[in-house]
C-alpha cells in the first residue's frame, strides 16, 4: 500500500528556517517523480516543488531561492527545506507522488499535510 | 505566465449532472497536457479523480468522467451525491516538469 507521511511543520518566526519531509512507503521513491504542493489558508493548490527520478528539481517562480527539495534514498523520504520564510509561505504543505509511467504525467497518491505558520 | 482557469462555483441539484472546464488563458486543452482532476473536502488531503483526460483512478466510481470539451478539459459528475460538494482542481502539466493546478471550483449540491 503506497502511503505518504509528511511532518516538520511548525509555527516559525519570519526569516527563520524549517526542513519538511515526507517519508514514503509502498514505493521507492527514488523511481518517482515527486512534489510539495501548498495550500494557503481558505487558498487553492499551488505547486511549490518537484524532484524528477534523475535527480533534477523544479521550483514554482520566486521560491528557486529559498526552497530547496532533495531525497534520501536509504530513508525512502523527500525533504523540503525552507528558509527565509514570509508570512505568505504560511500553508499546509501536502506531499504527492507522481506518476509518470505508461506515457502519464499526473499526480497519484497524497499525503496527509503538514502546517507551517509563518508569524512572530 | 500561463493560468489555467475553473469556474469559482457551481451548483447542482442532488441526482443531476454537472460538468466543471479547465482552461488556458492562452490557448486550447489538449491531451498533451495530461489533464488531471482532484476532489478536496475541507480538512482534508486531495483525492486523485481522473488523470490523462479520461482515466478513472482506482475506487473513483464511474460517475466521475473526463473528456475535452471544445477547447478546454472537463469533468462530468452524473448522479450528484450530497458528498460531492467539494472543491475540485484540475492540473495541466506543461512539461519540462512543470505542473499547473486551476484555481479550482467549490461545487454545491443543493
Amino acid at each position: 500500500e503506497v502511503q505518504l507521511v509528511e511532518s516538520g511543520g511548525a509555527l516559525i518566526q519570519p526569516g527563520g528556517s524549517l526542513r519538511l519531509s515526507c517519508a514514503a512507503s509502498g514505493f521507492t521513491v527514488s523511481s518517482h517523480y515527486m512534489a510539495w504542493v501548498r495550500q494557503a489558508p481558505g487558498q487553492g493548490l499551488e505547486s511549490v516543488s518537484v524532484i524528477h527520478s534523475d535527480g533534477s528539481t523544479y521550483y514554482a517562480d520566486s521560491l528557486t531561492d529559498r526552497f530547496t527539495i532533495s531525497r534520501d534514498n536509504s530513508k525512502n523520504t523527500v525533504y523540503l527545506q525552507m528558509n527565509s520564510l514570509r508570512a505568505e509561505d504560511t500553508a499546509v504543505y501536502f506531499c504527492a507522488r507522481i506518476w509518470s509511467y505508461g506515457g502519464n504525467r499526473n499526480f497519484d497518491y497524497w499525503g496527509q499535510g503538514t502546517l507551517v505558520t509563518v508569524s512572530s | 505566465q500561463t493560468v489555467v482557469t475553473q469556474e469559482p462555483s457551481f451548483s447542482v441539484s442532488p441526482g443531476g449532472t454537472v460538468t466543471l472546464t479547465c482552461g488556458l488563458s492562452s490557448g486550447s486543452v489538449s491531451t498533451s497536457y495530461y489533464p488531471s482532476w482532484y476532489q478536496q473536502t475541507p480538512g482534508q488531503a486531495p483525492r486523485t479523480l481522473i488523470y490523462s483526460t479520461t482515466t478513472r483512478f482506482s475506487g473513483v466510481p464511474d460517475r466521475f468522467s473526463g473528456s475535452l470539451l471544445g477547447n478546454k478539459a472537463a469533468l462530468t459528475i452524473a448522479g450528484a451525491q450530497a458528498d460531492d460538494e467539494s472543491d475540485y482542481y484540475c492540473v495541466l502539466y506543461m512539461g519540462g516538469g512543470i505542473w499547473v493546478f486551476g484555481g479550482g471550483t467549490k461545487l454545491t449540491v443543493l
